[in-house]
């Protein structure tokens, strides 16, 4: 049972337009969300994070929402830039103590065209 | 700095045989992960060490064993390799910044 599920494998976006990632939940005791990005042949590399008492995280060009009554987070990219294509992989945990124990979604592979 | 170092970066095995995936890592961090990752599975975490001296399984142990042999390497064991092994390993280390990935190994079981 995928308790962490992101439903497009992938997506593609034309460069300066905006990136939008999907990722849901099932487990209720999930209180931390992370995002991390993979190029390959490397190891994901962590990208922002949200706890479940915000909706909103913003980083530069990167935002994380949280809808926790939907059991939904998404991921948006503006303005998207040939480099952010990668695979992106959503993760959870059911607090930010557990430190590294997370349940990764499936992955979403982006590209952004020149 | 280097980070968190894996090695082999590449291994190809037949069934059966046993092998030791090995990680170290330089940042000082208490708590160590292995994790793999499978095509439409993401990545899954095996074992994990939260100090040196313990280890506990993660969400698929079966066929591993660990060892947190000192505060900076933490290695992961295949007595039996199947299969079902094939996959990306990846060794990890948490700090405060969170979760630090190392490269990864490539393992193909024949």
């Amino acid at each position: 049972d995928q308790q962490v599920k992101q439903n497009s494998p992938s997506l593609s976006v034309q460069e300066g337009r905006i990136s939008i990632l999907n990722c849901d939940y099932t487990n209720s005791m999930f209180d931390y969300f992370l995002w991390y990005k993979k190029y390959p042949a490397e190891g994901p590399t962590f990208l922002i994070s949200i706890s479940s008492i915000k909706d909103k995280n913003e980083d530069g060009r990167f935002t994380v929402f949280l809808n926790k009554s939907a059991k939904h987070l998404s991921l948006h990219i503006v303005p998207s830039q040939p480099g952010d294509s990668a695979v992106y992989f959503c993760a959870a945990s059911a607090s930010y103590n557990q430190g590294g124990k997370l349940i990764f979604g499936q992955g979403t592979e982006l590209s952004v065209k020149p | 700095n280097a980070g968190v170092t894996q090695t082999p970066k590449f291994q190809v095995l037949k069934t059966g045989q046993s092998m030791t995936l090995q990680c170290a890592q330089d940042m000082n961090h208490n708590s160590m992960y292995w994790y793999r990752q499978d095509p439409g599975m993401g990545l899954r975490l095996i074992y994990y060490s939260a100090s040196e001296g313990t280890t506990d399984k993660g969400e698929v142990p079966n066929g591993y064993n660990v060892s947190r042999l000192n505060k900076r390497e933490f290695s992961l064991r295949l007595e039996s390799a199947a299969p079902s092994q094939t996959s990306v390993y990846f060794c990890a280390s948490s700090g405060l910044a969170g979760l630090v990935f190392g490269p990864g190994t490539r393992l193909t079981v024949l």
